[in-house]
């Protein structure tokens, strides 16, 4: 069946530091992929997505590109903030399966200043 | 703005006690999903509804139920609370027409079984 894999955290970075959080996917078909984030006492809210091979989602600085000869999906950003400090869900959509996405365990990010 | 809301933010149960979580979405969404958030275990599916009256199992339903008379509105059901049912119960909702629909949540409700 389909399933996400994503790096263990928690990661603690300093304020202005690169992040990546890896994202591997098991899938059959062609899923759409997906970065969610929950900030602090919130439900998830979509960060961002990719619908098809090579496609790159990008919001607040944030990006990741789909890898199909991979299977990955990795978050990176350039230099991160305080107010990035949330949890961070990869997920997959589609497939064999359209209407049910499939959560990665998680990777809580904390920012330092 | 789509919103989902959830009819408690926190909620406190005793054992043996039925429990209702409500679920309202405002944009018409065909699609409405429970799942139950634990850590270290992320978010997992109980149920699944893409219509009014139809549900399905998603991948932990035992212990739970669910309603759907209107389309706007999803209940979660424990007919029995239990303490293992102690968790993070969010909603979200979502369009009908193909995997690349994102999945809107309600900030949740923290239900704790004494």
């Amino acid at each position: 069946g389909n399933s996400v894999t994503q790096m263990e955290g928690p990661v603690t970075l300093s304020e202005e530091a690169f992040l990546t959080i890896n994202c591997t996917y098991t899938a059959t078909g062609y899923p759409s992929l997906f970065w969610y984030v929950q900030y602090p006492g919130e439900g998830l809210q979509l960060l961002l997505k990719a619908t098809k091979a090579d496609d790159k989602g990008s919001n607040k600085g944030f990006e990741a590109t789909y890898r199909k000869e991979t299977t990955s999906f990795h978050l990176e950003k350039g230099s991160v903030q305080v107010s990035d400090s949330a949890v961070y869900f990869c997920a997959l959509s589609g497939g064999t399966s359209y209407d049910k996405v499939i959560f990665g365990p998680g990777t809580s990010l904390s920012v330092i200043p | 703005d789509v919103k989902v809301t959830q009819s408690s933010r926190y909620l406190v149960k005793r054992t043996g006690e039925k429990v209702f979580l409500e679920c309202v979405q405002d944009m018409d969404h065909e699609n409405m999903f429970w799942y139950r958030q634990d850590p270290g275990l992320g978010l997992r599916l109980i149920y699944f509804s893409y219509d009014v009256k139809m549900k399905e199992k998603g991948d932990i339903p035992e212990g739970y139920s669910v309603s759907r008379e209107k389309k706007e509105r999803f209940s979660l059901i424990l007919e029995s609370a239990s303490t293992n049912q102690t968790s993070m119960y969010l909603c979200a909702s979502s369009f009908r027409t193909s995997g690349s629909n994102e999945q809107f949540f309600g900030p949740g409700t923290r239900l704790t079984v004494l």
